[in-house]
This record gives C-alpha cells, structure tokens and sequence, in this order.
C-alpha cells in the first residue's frame, strides 16, 4: 500500500524568505503522480502544483516549484518570497497511473508565514 | 454556484443517532471522493465514485459508514449509530478525470460533525 509522509507538522517562517516543505512516499510502482494541496485557514483546498513521476523536470507554478527525486521517493515544496498569503496547511498527496481508485495525502504541514 | 457544495455545514448529534451528509460535485465531473479529516490526522480516504460505482470501500472505517452516488452527482455519506471519534470534517471533491489520470481535485468547504 502507498503511504505518505509529511515529517514537519508545523513551521514558521519570515515573509519574503524561502521555505521548503518535506514530503516522502513509499510506493512499488513506477508511474504516478504526486501533488501539493493547500489548505487555507477557513478556506477551501485547492490544488498547488502537480508532478508526473515520469517528467524529469520539476514542475514550477510561479513562486512555488517542487524538488522531485524519484529514486529517494522525495517530494518537496519550495516557496519562493513567501508572503503572509501563504500561511496554510499544505497536504502531499499521491496518485496511481495504474489504479483508479483513490489519491492518497500526508497528515500536513501547517505553514505560518511571519510579518 | 460553480464549486462542490456540501451539506450541512454544520451537524451536531447525539450518539448513536444517524447522520446524512450530502455532496454536490460540480457538474460534469465524473469523480468524487470523501475524506475525512480530523485534528493532527490529515485526510483520511474513505471512498472514491467514478460515475455512480465505487472500486474501492475499503477505506470506510466501518460498517456503519455507507455512501452512494446517484445518476452520476449527488453523493451522499451516511454513518450509523454515530460514535463520538466520529466527530471530523467530512470534505467531498469532485474531479473532471479520475486519479489514475492525475485529475485536480476540486473541495467543498466540508461538513462538520460533532457528536456529543
């Protein structure tokens, strides 16, 4: 079964720095996808950035871009100039290109972000 | 409106007593899905449609969880005699394509349960 883990339940940092949020799965299969999700306070989740595990290139979205290594089954989250606008919980999630059956999230990383 | 709407927004219950929980996916989608989230646990998967059938139950945490999708919409997630570690935010969302297709998933503001 595919698990996914998210080691750093909460962080803080200053606005305008850069943050990296960790994330690593554990799978058998070669083909997938992995996403991040954020949460805002008293807002509804809504889709950051998506990877295909099977693109070498990091998927970039403005000011958020992810460090995807396949081998070591690592996903992280890197925001760029963060602003207060970024403070939220941030969900990893994975999905098989095998089985339609279900996307799986980590437990989250609630983000503050510091005037 | 256009996004995923849940209802009721809000549900507190005595033990014991069923609850029904609705979900209407934004129209056209053809997938949906339950979690459940609660405090420090993330989002739990409890079940996946795609159309009006369900592939995969097994994330229902037990027999007293239902759920159902009717003409390929509307979902709704009962549970039975409700217990207090029932109490969560049960979130839907609805997607254009299924998971195996990487569909962005689109949430609803969630239902909160409370059961005293």
């Amino acid at each position: 079964a595919q698990t996914v883990t998210q080691s750093q339940p909460e962080m803080s940092v200053q606005e305008a720095e850069t943050v990296t949020l960790s994330c690593t799965y554990d799978t058998s299969e070669n083909n997938y996808y992995l996403f991040w999700y954020k949460q805002p306070p008293s807002r509804q989740m809504i889709l950051v950035i998506r990877q295909e595990a099977y693109k070498q290139q990091n998927a970039t979205e403005n000011r958020f871009s992810v460090n995807f290594q396949k081998a070591a089954k690592s996903f992280s989250l890197k925001i760029s100039d963060s602003q207060l606008g970024d403070t939220a919980m941030y969900f990893c999630a994975f999905a098989s290109m095998n089985r339609d059956d279900k996307i799986i999230f980590g437990k989250g990383t609630r983000l503050h972000i510091l005037p | 409106g256009a996004g995923v709407s849940q209802s009721p927004s809000n549900k507190v219950t005595e033990k014991g007593k069923d609850v029904e929980l609705r979900c209407d996916p934004i129209s056209g989608h053809t997938a949906l899905y339950w979690y459940r989230q609660s405090l420090g646990q993330g989002l739990e998967f409890l079940i996946y449609f795609q159309g009006n059938s369900a592939p995969d139950k097994s994330g229902l945490p037990s027999d007293r969880f239902s759920a159902e999708r009717t003409g390929g919409s509307v979902s709704t997630l009962t549970i039975q005699r409700t217990q207090q570690e029932d109490s969560a935010v049960y979130l839907c969302a609805s997607s254009l394509v299924g998971p195996r297709r990487g569909g962005e998933l689109f949430f609803g503001e969630g239902s909160r349960l409370t059961v005293l």
